[in-house]
């Protein structure tokens, strides 16, 4: 399917445990993004990306890391969950720099 | 720091009306781009209006138009006609290249209910 997909769409897990969150395009957009969103706080950047190899902290990266050894992946891990960590998690691409950004369903991650 | 404000964290407004949601930023850039994006309860993220600072001329998307004050620093999102699918968040994000990063920048957020 074309478009952005992210999986899996709701995670369960407990506080300490590494868990990835995948996000996956088939545009081949250049750029990447992973927000979190939580109420209160609207978006928030975790970390993003200008190409495969290249990727750069955003407002909140403590306690996750990102690859993007492909164009078209950009997994999220978080290294040893914590509860502050629950949220919506949202990948977004964009073709070209400030061009319309597409965002991914979410992903709902509980931490418990 | 690049920062996005939105003060009104609710709003609401009845079915065929107009409503302005408020966005304010604060960058020292001079070149950059503004978006307002919907997020209705489905939580898919759609686009619905961009406007890029160096025109002049305010965007318009159907029945969403923007009133662009630059000097100000000012992104206002008019809904005219309102219908009970606009029920939405509504987010403005701003974006420039700089040395401290070129992602979306999004305010908290504006929760709008249309009513019948």
């Amino acid at each position: 399917d074309a478009g952005i997909t992210q999986s899996p769409r709701y995670k369960i897990t407990e506080t300490g445990r590494q868990v990835t969150l995948m996000c996956h395009q088939t545009w081949s957009h250049s750029y990447m993004f992973w927000y979190r969103q939580d109420l209160g706080h609207g978006l928030r950047l975790i970390y993003y990306s200008a190409a495969a190899d290249i990727t750069d902290k955003g407002e909140v990266p403590d306690g996750y890391v990102v690859s993007r050894s492909k164009t078209e992946n950009f997994p999220l891990t978080l290294e040893s969950a914590t509860r502050s960590q629950t949220s919506v998690y949202f990948c977004a691409s964009q073709g070209g720099f400030a061009t319309e950004a597409f965002f991914g369903q979410g992903t709902r991650l509980t931490v418990v | 720091a690049q920062t996005v404000t939105q003060s009104q964290p609710e709003m609401s407004v009845q079915e065929a009306e107009t409503v302005t949601l408020s966005c304010t930023y604060d960058t020292s850039e001079s070149n950059y781009y503004l978006f307002w994006y919907k997020q209705p309860p489905s939580r898919q993220m759609i686009l619905v209006i961009r406007q890029e600072a160096y025109k002049q001329q305010n965007a318009t998307e159907n029945r969403f138009s923007v009133n662009f004050q630059k000097a100000a620093k000012s992104f206002s999102l008019k809904i005219s006609d309102s219908q009970l699918g606009d029920t939405a968040m509504y987010f403005c994000a701003f974006m420039t290249s700089s040395n401290s990063g070129y992602a979306l920048n999004f305010g908290k957020g504006t929760s709008l209910l249309v009513t019948p």
